[in-house]
């Protein structure tokens, strides 16, 4: 079974609009954290934002939110105020902190936003 | 420079040779990881390493060797090159405390072509 779950291949939005991308995760420990990342197209990969799983409150950074919805094991992203050079690849990570995959980082199939005037 | 580089950036290599791609940080970080990411598929886990001489599975293993000598770095060998194995391969570290952000470097990764 697949440890990230990211359903949106792609993903368009107008610039200045907020756009919302999934992630679905799978753990049964109860120590983790969940990442996401950035990818534009010269490759490089980005860290957005951080979550972890005692945190009480969302995570936010700056225009990048994370809905954490911890009972449904969802950690979408939320990009307010989009901008063109938010167009890039997106994934959500997951890094379980116990049991025999202690700190394995996994990493979903990624969602392709495009960003339009 | 303090960071993670690996090296070479792009490599072409015949099919059943043996390759090797380098990877090197300068944090002194514990965890380090190499992933393959190709179209549809994400970044697919090679091997992870949690300190030196200790080397563990992720998903897609299978062809591939590493080892982990010293703490910065982190080779990743291909025993004998297959066309499948064509692919980006990033090399990322990290920090191993428990609980709090603890993401991920990454190197710039290589491109791998298998003819």
């Amino acid at each position: 079974a697949q440890k990230i779950t990211q359903t949106q291949p792609g993903m368009f939005v107008q610039e200045k609009e907020a756009v919302t991308l999934d992630c679905t995760y799978d753990t049964s420990d109860q120590s983790y954290g969940l990442f996401w990342y950035k990818q534009p197209s010269s490759g490089e990969m980005i860290f957005l934002i951080y979550q972890g799983s005692y945190d009480e409150q969302n995570a936010t950074e700056g225009r990048y939110s994370l809905n954490f919805q911890k009972a449904r094991k969802s950690a979408n992203l939320v990009i307010s105020a989009s901008q063109l050079g938010d167009s890039a690849m997106y994934f959500c990570a997951m890094r379980e902190y116990r049991g025999s995959t202690l700190g394995r980082l996994y990493f979903g199939r990624g969602t392709q936003l495009t960003v339009w005037p | 420079d303090a960071g993670i580089t690996q090296s070479p950036r792009y490599k072409i290599t015949e099919t059943g040779r043996q390759v090797t791609l380098m990877c090197h940080q300068t944090w002194s970080h514990s965890y380090m990881f190499w992933y393959r990411q190709d179209l549809g598929h994400g970044l697919r886990l090679i091997y992870y390493s949690a300190a030196a001489d200790i080397t563990d599975k992720g998903e897609v293993p299978d062809g591939y060797v590493v080892s982990r000598s010293k703490t910065e770095n982190f080779p990743l060998t291909l025993e004998s090159a297959t066309r499948s194995q064509t692919s980006v391969y990033f090399c990322a570290s990290s920090e191993s405390r428990t609980g709090v952000n603890t993401e991920a470097f990454f190197g710039q990764g290589t491109r791998l072509t298998v003819v």
